[in-house]
């Protein structure tokens, strides 16, 4: 079964700090890489999204950075708000089918 | 307002019983998935379909059936085989193109004692 391994499962940071979540992935074949954010009670949104080709993308707050090699990339999220406490999942897709692994969640919560 | 509707939000059923839930979308896409979660486990597939009449098994198929006889419409029906059926089930869709982006719907809690 194909994996997307994510850490840490929870994570507090005090309000205007950075927060820092890291996946890693092990099959090659995978080529696009969203993250979802998802409140209580909702289905997840995306968030952003990478492929391999590209290092790093940022969205206002939020980057995304890729390391190809090491098969790993991480969600940053700058000056970190209480509005963003809210559980993020990476994902992957493809390797070799039409569908989404996700990683176990990060439930993140922004303290004033 | 374009999205994905599922119905209803909470569920409780007895066990032994087969229960379907509902998942309708108004976007236009080809593609429609099953999730489900639970805490600790992130979200895990059940099933999902890329085009009408046909759908494939996910990692989760067990104790679980579907169908695609609409392309607005992918019900999943929990059966009494499903050892352990209370989660929270997700409805998702998707062009199904190679990386096009997953809207969910706000989900059902299914609850069965």
């Amino acid at each position: 079964q194909q994996q997307v391994k994510q850490s840490p499962q929870s994570l507090i940071v005090q309000k205007g700090g950075i927060s820092i979540i890291n996946c890693a992935y092990e099959n090659t074949a995978f080529d696009y890489f969203p993250w979802y954010q998802q409140f209580p009670g909702k289905g997840p949104a995306l968030l952003i999204a990478i492929r391999p080709d590209v290092s790093e993308k940022k969205e206002g707050r939020f980057t995304i950075s890729f390391n190809k090699s090491a098969k790993q990339f991480s969600l940053h999220i700058m000056d970190s708000q209480p509005g963003d406490s809210a559980t993020y999942f990476c994902a992957a897709w493809g390797g070799g089918e039409n569908k989404l692994t996700f990683g176990t969640g990060t439930q993140l919560k922004v303290e004033l | 307002d374009g999205g994905i509707t599922q119905s209803p939000k909470y569920l409780f059923r007895k066990e032994g019983q087969n229960v379907t839930l509902s998942c309708e979308q108004n976007l236009n896409h080809d593609a429609m998935y099953w999730y489900r979660q639970d805490p600790g486990q992130g979200l895990r597939l059940i099933y999902y379909s890329q085009i009408v009449n046909d759908f494939q098994k996910g990692d989760i198929a067990e104790g679980y059936s579907v169908s695609r006889e609409k392309k607005e419409s992918f019900p999943l029906t929990v059966t009494s085989a499903q050892k352990n059926p209370t989660a929270f089930y997700l409805c998702a869709s998707s062009t199904g193109t190679g990386g096009s982006p997953l809207h969910f719907g706000n989900g059902t809690r299914l609850t069965v004692t």
